[in-house]
């Protein structure tokens, strides 16, 4: 089962910030958040990880909240491009388990 | 990064046959993944499958629906066996990249539908 808590869906407009939310309260002290994004049906993009401090990377940025148990996903710019389900999921040496994510709309 | 092609990349196949999915990772890996996605649903793991040993299989997975080959580092085959409906779905081979991180990279995909 999915360990993480993310809204089924959210627009943003286009240019504007897109701020997605997180749940993790299970996560283990040497998990580490992932965030991941899905392209109408094509295979899953890494995006950004992090362990405890935020992270930026050309794509977004990772803000994880002190108790480590819930994260922000940040795109600065959104642009139509970044229409697609992004899941938010947390691992240490086994294989990433996938809830249903958050379908993020970028309008026009 | 890990740059991982699957072939076919979508197939239409007869109820009863079988199916082999080929993936192919331009760098040698210790861990391999096979997933699947149903019609609007989520991905789910298959299986992990490691050069050397048995495939590891996922709750509600079995290796004579599923059979997967690892020969090398670079290469893995998933077989999906006597077709029906059900087994329409896209099928992702993914891998752990090496050297201290445990990103996993995902290939692009086969889509399979059965009719």
């Amino acid at each position: 089962d999915a360990k993480t808590t993310q809204p089924p869906s959210m627009d943003c407009a286009e240019g504007r910030a897109a701020n997605l939310p997180c749940n993790h309260s299970t996560i283990s002290g040497n998990e580490y958040v992932y965030w991941y994004r899905q392209i109408h049906s094509q295979g899953p993009q890494y995006i950004i990880h992090g362990l405890k401090n935020n992270e930026t990377n050309e794509m977004a940025s990772l803000i994880i909240t002190e108790d480590r148990k819930s994260s922000t996903l940040i795109l600065p710019h959104a642009t139509l491009r970044d229409t697609a389900v992004y899941y938010c999921m947390h691992k240490g040496n086994t294989p990433l388990v996938f809830g249903k994510g958050t379908r993020l709309s970028v309008i026009a | 990064s890990a740059v991982i092609s699957q072939k076919p990349s979508r197939d239409i196949c007869q109820r009863g046959t079988s199916l082999t999915i080929q993936c192919q990772v331009d760098s040698q890996v210790t861990m391999m993944f096979w997933y699947r996605q149903q019609p609007g649903q989520s991905l789910t793991l298959i299986a992990t499958a490691n050069q050397g040993s048995e495939a590891t299989y996922e709750s509600g997975f079995v290796i004579d629906k599923f059979p997967i080959s690892r020969p090398n580092l670079t290469f893995s085959t998933l077989t999906v066996s006597n077709m029906s409906p059900e087994d329409s779905s896209i099928y992702l081979c993914s891998v752990e990249s090496e050297g201290g991180t445990d990103t996993q990279y995902f290939g692009p995909g086969t889509r399979l539908t059965v009719l």
